[in-house]
């Protein structure tokens, strides 16, 4: 079965601390991977995505995720979060050749100052 | 307007009432899709067009009615509704072909 599994519901990190965000996948092989951002009362934007290639890539404002095979995942990182950075984010996969886009349940960020 | 847009961004119906959910693109994209956003639960993918084909329907319920006049424009028709088909409904739309599906505002649809 293809899905998508994010363990932590919510995260709270103070402001420029250091954040990993967890994904991890199901799939019989290597999907295309997504990270988007939700804002309150906004649709997503896309931080990233993977394709093939370089494991290691990189996203707008910052973020970073790491694609490992071996452990079915791809965590989100971002070295100082900004206050701006609350949200909620989401990882999805797709599987080759089709149009659907499977999400995780997300993960919802809070940033202290 | 640029990008992805979705009118009303607000709805209260009741469950007798017969509404319509509005989506435009203006990214010259060829696909769009209706996603379901509950709380706690993952995106829910409705509905797939590609050239204006439905080519998706993930058994969504028909009190759901998709309608996709043209490339640029999406609708979801809705009546009769339950209560817990109060959620956020998120259009996307991207190039068929290309993975990265840019998504709209949402419109949040309380059902009383």
């Amino acid at each position: 079965a293809q899905s998508v599994t994010q363990p932590d519901i919510h995260i709270t990190v103070s402001e420029g601390a250091s954040l990993e965000l967890r994904c991890n996948y199901s799939y019989g092989a290597t999907p295309y991977l997504f990270w988007y951002v939700q804002s309150p009362g906004q649709g997503l934007q896309l931080l990233l995505k993977y394709f093939s290639g370089d494991t290691l890539v990189q996203g707008i404002k910052g973020f970073e995720a790491e694609f490992k095979r071996s452990q079915s995942s791809f965590n989100l990182r971002k070295p100082s979060v900004h206050w701006s950075d609350a949200a909620e984010y989401f990882c999805a996969l797709r599987p080759y050749n089709t149009d659907k886009l499977i999400f995780g349940t997300g993960t919802r960020l809070q940033v202290f100052p | 307007e640029t990008g992805v847009t979705q009118t009303p961004r607000h709805l209260v119906m009741g469950m007798t009432n017969k509404k319509s959910l509005k989506c435009e693109q203006h990214l010259g994209h060829n696909a769009m899709y209706w996603y379901k956003q509950s709380a706690k639960k993952p995106l829910e993918l409705m509905f797939v067009y590609s050239l204006e084909e439905r080519v998706e329907n993930n058994s969504v319920p028909s009190r759901f009615s998709p309608e996709c006049p043209n490339s640029s424009h999406l609708f979801l028709h809705l009546h009769t509704l339950q209560p817990e088909d109060s959620a956020l409904y998120l259009c996307a739309s991207s190039q068929d072909g290309d993975n990265e599906q840019f998504f709209g505002p949402g419109t949040r649809l309380t059902v009383l």
